[in-house]
Order: structure tokens, then sequence, then C-alpha cells
């Protein structure tokens, strides 16, 4: 299996324009994980799914963010408008139920690097 | 204060040496992760745990429940294992499932 696939794996834009992240997770996994990076905040869970359902977006910073999962194979990630302090690594994970795997492991993207000017 | 703190935050080691990071946390908690982030950006989950102890080659978690702290210990260090290490905890109940909340990690860095 290729792992949990990001694009773009770098993105410059300027403060007002939309971004928009995209996460292929692995296939048959059933959850699925939106985090950011940052030097003074560390890891942050954002938002996760399970089968393709939103179950916790209480990380979500403010409404200029928002992620949908259409379907079992593809998540997005959109911020709209962009601001400089969104600066981040957005990464993705996905993991299989622990019912279905008998563990919990997350499987992370190589992430995004996200430079608003 | 953090529910997981880690320490030290920054740990300077000569290749061979035993290594010790420690991560103890505030909260009742279903499972532990170690994490292991490459100076390239890229995350690897090392392990997970709930009690005990786990080895995986040179690599060895230990987690103690009743006093809410878990160390991870890397012998014969090379200058391979030169990363940033998270400790991430998963807090108990069915509405927390697969939420981490994640430590600040310990910049390890393995001279030759």
């Amino acid at each position: 299996d290729a792992g949990v696939i990001q694009s773009p794996r770098h993105e410059v834009t300027e403060m007002g324009q939309e971004v928009t992240l995209r996460c292929k997770p692995i296939s048959g996994h059933d959850y699925l994980f939106w985090y950011r990076q940052t030097m003074m905040r560390g890891l942050e869970l954002l938002i996760y799914f399970n089968n393709n359902v939103p179950i916790d977006d209480s990380g979500m910073p403010e409404d200029r963010f928002s992620a949908k999962m259409p379907n079992a194979s593809f998540s997005t990630l959109k911020i709209q408008p962009s601001e400089p302090r969104d600066s981040a690594v957005y990464f993705c994970a996905s993991s299989l139920s622990y019912r279905a795997s008998g563990q919990e492991t997350q499987y992370f993207g190589p992430g995004t690097r996200l430079l608003v000017l | 204060k953090n529910e997981v703190e880690q320490s030290p935050q920054n740990l300077t080691a000569q290749e061979g040496e035993f290594i010790t990071i420690n991560c103890s946390y505030s909260v009742g908690i279903s499972a532990l992760h170690w994490l292991q982030q490459h100076p390239g950006g890229g995350i690897v989950s090392l392990f997970m745990l709930s009690s005990g102890k786990k080895k995986h080659g040179r690599l060895i978690a230990t987690i103690n429940i009743q006093e809410k702290h878990s160390s991870l210990h890397i012998t014969a260090s090379h200058p391979r294992d030169s990363a940033v290490y998270i400790c991430a905890v998963k807090s108990k109940g069915l509405q927390s499932y697969g939420k981490l909340t994640f430590g600040q990690g310990t910049i390890l860095t393995v001279h030759p």
C-alpha cells in the first residue's frame, strides 16, 4: 500500500486566498484525522472522521476552517480566507478501528507545509 | 499546565549511550502512543501502550498507569535515532475514540 497520501506537499499563498488540502487514507481504514503542527503549539487534532462522518471537530480553530470526507478514499481541509497565523504543517492520518485491528495505530501522511504570506 | 508533559525538551547524547525520555499526563487514559518525527518531517508510530512494557529492537516503552507516567528508552543509541519523539495520550471514554492529545516533543540528537 502507498500509505497515506497528501497533496500538495508545499503550498505558498497570500492572505485572503482559499487553500484546499487533500488526503487519501490507507485503503480500508475507517478513521481519518486532520492535525496541525506549529512550533508554538506542537501537534493538535483539528477534526476526525469515522466511516466518513465527522465525529469531533472541537479542534477546528474557527469558521474559516472546514473539512469534508465525501467518500472513504478522500478528504479535504479547506481554509477560507487564509491568514498568516494559519502557516503550519498539516498532517492527515488514518487508522483501523480497535474492533477491526486490535490496535489503534495511526498512520501519518507526509504532511502539507503551508505558508500564508 | 498541559495535559501531557515530556522531559527533557532537548537531549544530546553520544553514540552508544542509553537514552530515556519521560512522559507524564494528568488525565485518565485508555492508551498512550510514542511517535517519532524524522528531521524530514515524517511521523511514524512506534508504540501504543495501555499497560506494562513493549520492546521493538533497541526501543523499549514502559507505562505506569497508577503514576500516570511513561518512559521511552533507546539502548545503544545511534545517530540515525536523532529525531523528535512525541508522547500522545488517548483519553478514556467512547466519545474520545481516536482523539489524541500530544506532548510538546523531545528533540534527540545523537552524535557519532
